[in-house]
């Protein structure tokens, strides 16, 4: 079975905070991919970042970093020094084998209090 | 350049009536998919196609139909709303297959009374 667990449901923070998210997949699958996407307040679904399941290199763009780890089956997000305009709704999805359709966790949502 | 463009943003009905929720692409995307986002449920997939002329059910197909007559255009439709279909709607479109970028539209807030 494939599945995403996102079991933060909730998270509140001070700015300037740091924070993660975490992300915990399942797959048999040895080719696959994982997504993270953020829904800010507006509403629309913004893709943040991809990775490939041969790919386990972390990734930081700016105040952004994911740490990928296959022994784990994680794929957890970090924002550094977090701002107000990081409150958001975020998903992370899996893409694995044949599969046609995204496979989503049912998302963090997180406050960055001022 | 629009992205993937949804129309309306926000509709109500009444039980029983039908609609047709639009959604047009302009990046010459193959993949397009509709998702309804309901509290608790997150994202799940109604239907998509994988070209002009191709679609397929998703995960809760049930009460809608689409068709893909163009590459840039993917509808829905509703023949019967219920109440049970209150939700919010997104298309998405992607370039190639699943596992590539999705651009999603900006939803449709649809409250079936």
């Amino acid at each position: 079975a494939q599945k995403v667990t996102q079991a933060q449901t909730e998270i509140s923070v001070v700015e300037k905070e740091d924070v993660t998210l975490d992300c915990v997949y399942e797959t048999r699958d040895t080719t696959y991919y994982l997504f993270w996407y953020k829904q800010p307040p507006s509403g629309e679904l913004v893709f943040l970042i991809r990775r490939n399941s041969f790919d386990e290199q972390n990734e930081i763009s700016g105040r952004y970093s994911w740490n990928f780890q296959k022994s784990t089956s994680s794929f957890n997000f970090t924002i550094t020094a977090s701002q107000v305009v990081d409150s958001a709704v975020y998903f992370c999805a899996l893409n694995a084998g044949n599969n046609r359709k995204l496979i989503w966790g049912l998302g963090t949502s997180l406050a960055v209090n001022p | 350049n629009a992205g993937v463009t949804q129309t309306p943003k926000f509709q109500v009905l009444k039980t029983g009536q039908s609609m047709t929720l639009q959604c047009a692409q302009d990046m010459n995307h193959e993949y397009m998919s509709w998702y309804r986002q309901d509290p608790g449920m997150g994202l799940r997939l109604i239907h998509y196609s994988v070209g002009a002329g191709i679609t397929d059910q998703g995960e809760v197909p049930n009460g809608y139909n689409v068709s893909r007559s163009t590459t840039e255009d993917f509808p829905l439709r509703l023949l019967s709303a219920a109440p049970s279909q209150t939700s919010v709607y997104f298309c998405a479109s992607s370039p190639d297959t699943w596992n590539t970028e999705a651009f999603f539209g900006q939803g449709t807030r649809l409250t079936v009374v």
